[in-house]
This record gives structure tokens, sequence and C-alpha cells, in this order.
């Protein structure tokens, strides 16, 4: 079975410094990976995804991640925040088979001015 | 572009009440999702639908029904709601059966509070 656990559940920078969200996983197959964002009273939205090839990912918004498999990691970053990043993050995992959608618990992101 | 609609976005039910949950998505979707969201707990799947006629449990299927009314509609029914079912519930829609990598879609939630 997969698990995915995000590392902090709230995370605080402040505005125009790095944003780091950790997400490992665990895996018996190569996975597909999923970042999406919740906003305030809203449904979770993309961010971005790993299926397969270049591990550096870009998503929406400035962020990006990287797929590590050697660290079973998949973190979130942006290298400047801006305070429209306030929100929730969640990471997903699915393996490809069957119709198992696995997220992690979130990181709540408050970015100070 | 609607993607997933979800009926009601707010609901509060009296202990013992039933109620059902209506979503329905415009992209065409084979697969869909409900799921609920719990403060420190993420979301955590009730049931899906893999494809239209059929359904399947999740994580936390207990005191739940659903129905694959047609490849766009897919409801949640509540047959007696328990205070434990306080929560935000969330549809969902992906294009494939086998996901692969294909992006899940999410409707904006239905606020649910049981008294």
């Amino acid at each position: 079975a997969q698990s995915v656990t995000q590392l902090g559940s709230h995370v605080s920078v402040s505005e125009g410094a790095l944003v780091l969200l950790r997400c490992n996983y665990s895996s018996s197959v190569p996975p597909y990976l999923f970042w999406y964002v919740q906003y305030p009273n809203q449904g979770l939205q993309l961010l971005l995804k790993y299926t397969t090839g270049a591990t550096l990912v870009k998503g929406i918004n400035g962020f990006e991640a990287e797929f590590k498999k050697s660290e079973t990691s998949f973190h979130l970053t942006k290298p400047s925040a801006h305070m429209s990043d306030a929100a929730e993050y969640f990471c997903a995992v699915s393996e490809g088979t069957g119709n198992q959608f696995y997220f992690g618990t979130g990181t709540s992101l408050t970015v100070i001015p | 572009n609607a993607g997933v609609t979800q009926t009601p976005k707010f609901q509060v039910l009296k202990t013992g009440q039933s109620m059902t949950l209506q979503c329905a998505q415009d992209m065409n979707h084979n697969s869909m999702y409900w799921y609920r969201q719990d403060p420190g707990m993420g979301l955590r799947l009730i049931y899906y639908s893999a494809s239209e006629g059929t359904t399947d449990k999740g994580e936390v299927p207990n005191g739940y029904n659903v129905s694959r009314l047609n490849k766009r509609e897919f409801s949640l029914r509540l047959e007696s709601a328990a205070p434990s079912q306080t929560s935000v519930y969330f549809c969902a829609s992906s294009e494939a059966q086998d996901l692969s990598g294909n992006t899940i879609y999410f409707g904006e939630g239905s606020w649910l509070t049981v008294v």
C-alpha cells in the first residue's frame, strides 16, 4: 500500500523567501506524483505532476518539484514566496493501476509580510 | 467551463437524518470519486466509480452509499447521519480508469455539519 508523508503541518516563510514543502512517499512501483493547492473554502487545484521523464517538474505560479527516487521524495519549492501563496498544499501519489489516489495530510503555508 | 460541480455547498443535518450530495462533471471523465477532508487527516477516499456502472469502496465507506447515475453524475448518500460525518466532502473525477498519471479534478466542496 502507498503512503504519503508531508513533514510539517504548518510552515511559515517571509515574503520573498524560499518556500520548501516536503513530501516523502512509499511505493513498491514507480509512482505518479502530484502537488495540489487548496485556497480557503475552495477545492483542490493541480500545481504540478510527475509521471515520467525529467525529474524536475515545473508547475503553475512559479512552483517546481523534483522527484528523487533514491530518497523517495517529491519536495515542492518556490524561490520567492508571495502573499498569494498562502494556502494548504497536498502531496499525492498514485501507482497508475487501480484507482487509488493517496494524499498526504497537507501543509498549511503562511506567508509573513 | 464548469468542471466538477457539487451541491449543496453547505448543509446542516440533525443526527439520524438522511441526505444526498450531488456531483456532476462535464469533462467526459470515466472515473469519479468522493473524498472527505478532516483537519489533520488530509483527504480520505469514501467511494469511487472507475467507470459508469461500477462502484467500489475506498478507505472510509461506512455510513455512506453511492450511485453512479450515468457517466456525468455520481451521488453520495448518508442514510442516517452521525456527528462523526461532519466534514467537508469533495467530489472528483479523472479521465481514465487506470490513473496512469491522469490528473484528478476536484469540485469546490460541500460543508456538512451533523448536530
